[in-house]
């Protein structure tokens, strides 16, 4: 198993530029989530998708669109990116077992916005 | 506010000095607190989930334990490969997805 996947691992985009950003997840868990880590500030929730095709805004949801492409596959997409959205973006996918809720994330899409 | 707040900042140790991090939380009703590892460039690794005051969970060195307004991570005779941050979390029950993070302790384990 792969885990949570994640690409690109960086990228430096202008003001102004969109991209995508892609998950996947090979552990057929329903619950997929994307946050951002900013210095001195813990994970904040931008989006998250409880099951396929169902997508809910999070903490921080402004500038970003997700979509939910199948049970495997979340991505975020910036339209026009700004300097603010400089950050690291983890995803994330969540199973509920009997013994509790485990969360696994990704290794982080490292965005630069100039 | 919901607020969740992690102590100290930063902890240097020896190794073989055990320790404990603390992470006290402000939440209207917890459904779970979470504790990760996180390496330098890497996300975040699951660790414990605790649901209840009194409830306690080990891994290797690391217990974590759970109070009514705070948690606890204990590392017992740390290595230097102990060396991370910790990050806790806080999943309310209000908001089915809301889980509010911690901004972490740094430990560094020296040998």
């Amino acid at each position: 198993n792969a885990g949570v996947t994640q690409t690109p691992k960086f990228q430096v985009l202008k003001t102004g530029q969109s991209m995508t950003l892609q998950c996947a997840q090979d552990m057929n868990h329903n619950s997929m989530y994307w946050y951002r880590q900013d210095p001195g500030m813990g994970l904040r929730l931008i989006y998250y998708s409880a099951s396929e095709g169902t997508t809910d805004k999070g903490e921080v949801p402004n500038g970003y669109n997700v979509s939910r492409l199948n049970k495997r596959e979340f991505s975020l997409r910036l339209e026009s990116a700004a300097p603010s959205q400089t950050s690291v973006y983890f995803c994330a996918s969540s199973e509920v077992r009997a013994t509790g809720e485990t969360q696994y994330f990704g290794p982080g899409t490292r965005l630069l916005v100039l | 506010e919901d607020q969740v707040t992690q102590s100290p900042e930063a902890l240097r140790l020896q190794e073989g000095e055990s320790s404990s991090l603390n992470c006290s939380y402000t939440v209207s009703g917890l459904r779970g607190l979470f504790w990760y590892r996180q390496d330098p460039g890497k996300g975040p690794e699951f660790l414990f989930t605790l649901y209840s005051a009194g409830e306690e969970k080990e891994k290797e060195r690391l217990k974590a334990t759970l109070t009514k307004k705070e948690s606890f991570l204990h590392i017992t005779a740390p290595k230097p490969e102990d060396s991370a941050t910790y990050l806790c979390a806080v999943r309310m029950n209000t908001g089915f997805q809301k889980l509010v993070f911690g901004t972490g302790t740094r430990l560094l384990v020296s040998p």
